[in-house]
């Protein structure tokens, strides 16, 4: 299984800041990768796939980048509806497998 | 518009069964892989299983031989036959459309409480 891991668990940052997660493969993923955002109480929602295709209706601030194992998730500027959990998951392979989750909150 | 609203869960005793069902509409399922992805209570993501066909199924390792995905495609519904739960399959669980490998549009879930 190709084990997935975030850093770090979780970042404080303030309104405008430049929010940077980046997310580790056991083993080589190509760009079968994707990111998702979690609000509380609500399902995920799927940002970023292919390692850096913007999703459709989701902010341009939103970017990805990365191929192979190491993969980032910015934030350019930090807007309040942006506070949420992000993963990252893998798709290149079953079983499919998600990171544990990069927590952005309020400074 | 794309939806798929679940249902099916609740309070059951460890040793149990349970069938999840996912309805879906905007779309049509049997031309789509179809996936779980629960999540427990203050804890990640975690993939169950996905299917496009009778003869392309796949479980998580925790999941296989006590779950079964299905679908009804005069009911354009997935579904998620749970048995034997244990304690640690206390979740909510979210159907997900499954495209290229990307999980692009999730349901609201449906919680399961797996607990004596």
């Amino acid at each position: 299984d190709i084990q997935m891991t975030q850093s770090p668990s979780s970042v404080s940052a303030s309104v405008g800041d430049r929010v940077t997660i980046t997310c580790r493969a056991s083993h080589g993923i190509n760009n079968w990768l994707a990111w998702y955002q979690q609000k509380p109480g609500k399902s995920p929602n799927l940002l970023i796939y292919a390692a850096s295709s913007l999703q459709s209706g989701v902010p341009l601030r939103f970017s990805g980048s990365g191929s192979g194992t190491d993969f980032t998730l910015t934030i350019s500027s930090l807007q309040p509806e942006d506070f949420a959990t992000y993963y990252c998951q893998q798709a290149n392979s079953f079983p499919r497998t998600f990171g544990g989750g990069t927590k952005v909150e309020i400074k | 518009e794309v939806q798929l609203v679940e249902s099916g869960g609740g309070l059951i005793q460890p040793g149990g069964s349970l069938r999840l069902s996912c309805a879906a509409s905007g779309f049509t399922v049997s031309n789509n892989y179809m996936s779980w992805v629960r999540q427990a209570p203050g804890k990640g993501l975690e993939w169950v299983s996905t299917m496009f066909d009778a003869d392309s199924t796949y479980y998580a390792n925790s999941v296989k031989g006590r779950f079964t995905i299905s679908r009804d495609d005069s009911k354009n519904t997935l579904y998620l036959q749970m048995n034997t739960l244990r304690a640690e399959d206390t979740a909510m669980y979210y159907c997900a459309r499954e495209a290229l490998g990307y999980f692009d549009f999730w349901g609201q879930g449906t919680l399961v409480t797996v607990s004596s």
